[in-house]
């Protein structure tokens, strides 16, 4: 079964500083991850998505996630935050193709509230 | 390039009502699917359409069902409504099922069961 953790319920930055948000992921396949991010009253972006190709995915507004097997990690990180950071995050997994095909159907984390301070 | 589109944006049912929530996919997307989000939770997936058929279905009751049309866009329907059906609703597209594309995600309806 596929399913998401996200560590943090909540994350405080200062703008300027580095921004981390942990999860950690149970696949029983290779899996697709994916971190979207939901700003108040409005849907879900797609950040960025790891297919199984380069463990370091870059993704929109300097965001990157590093993908470690090792540790079943798919952590969110960005230099310098800035104050239109202040969002939810939800890291993601996919299900997979096989028997009792879960594919395409997205597994959703807790999500991770990111404040941004001036 | 019109994204996934959700109508209503907004709206309030009484418990035991029947609601129909309605989704246009992203222009050239044929798989649509739906998830509820509760207050301070993550989305929780409902169910996908492809071929204009169910394809998956996750934990939820069969008060629960939708539909895809021909031209892929889709509805979601709610009936006998209970308090804990108030949450956003959220409807994805995508093509080849979402395998290595993603989904592109609609703004969502806000129900309220009151």
């Amino acid at each position: 079964a596929q399913s998401v953790t996200q560590l943090d319920s909540h994350v405080s930055v200062s703008e300027g500083t580095p921004v981390l948000l942990r999860c950690n992921y149970s696949s029983s396949y290779s899996p697709s991850l994916f971190w979207y991010v939901q700003h108040p009253n409005k849907g879900l972006q797609l950040l960025l998505k790891y297919t199984s190709a380069a463990t370091l995915v870059k993704g929109i507004n300097g965001f990157e996630a590093e993908f470690k097997k090792s540790e079943t990690s798919f952590h969110l990180t960005k230099p310098s935050a800035h104050m239109s950071d202040a969002a939810e995050y939800f890291c993601v997994v996919s299900g997979i193709y096989g028997r009792g095909s879960t594919l395409g159907r997205l597994y959703f984390g807790r999500g991770t509230q990111l404040t941004v301070w001036p | 390039d019109a994204g996934v589109t959700q109508s209503p944006t907004h709206l309030i049912k009484t418990r035991g009502q029947q609601v129909t929530l309605r989704c246009s996919p992203k222009s050239g997307h044929d798989t649509v699917s739906w998830y509820q989000q509760a207050l301070g939770q993550g989305p929780q997936f409902i169910f996908q359409y492809y071929e204009e058929e169910e394809r998956q279905r996750g934990n939820f009751p069969d008060r629960f069902s939708g539909h895809q049309f021909p031209n892929y866009s889709s509805e979601l329907n709610v009936n006998a409504l209970l308090l804990g059906d108030s949450a956003l609703y959220l409807c994805a597209s995508s093509i080849d099922r979402g395998q290595n594309y993603g989904y592109t995600f609609g703004s969502g309806t806000r129900l309220t069961v009151v």
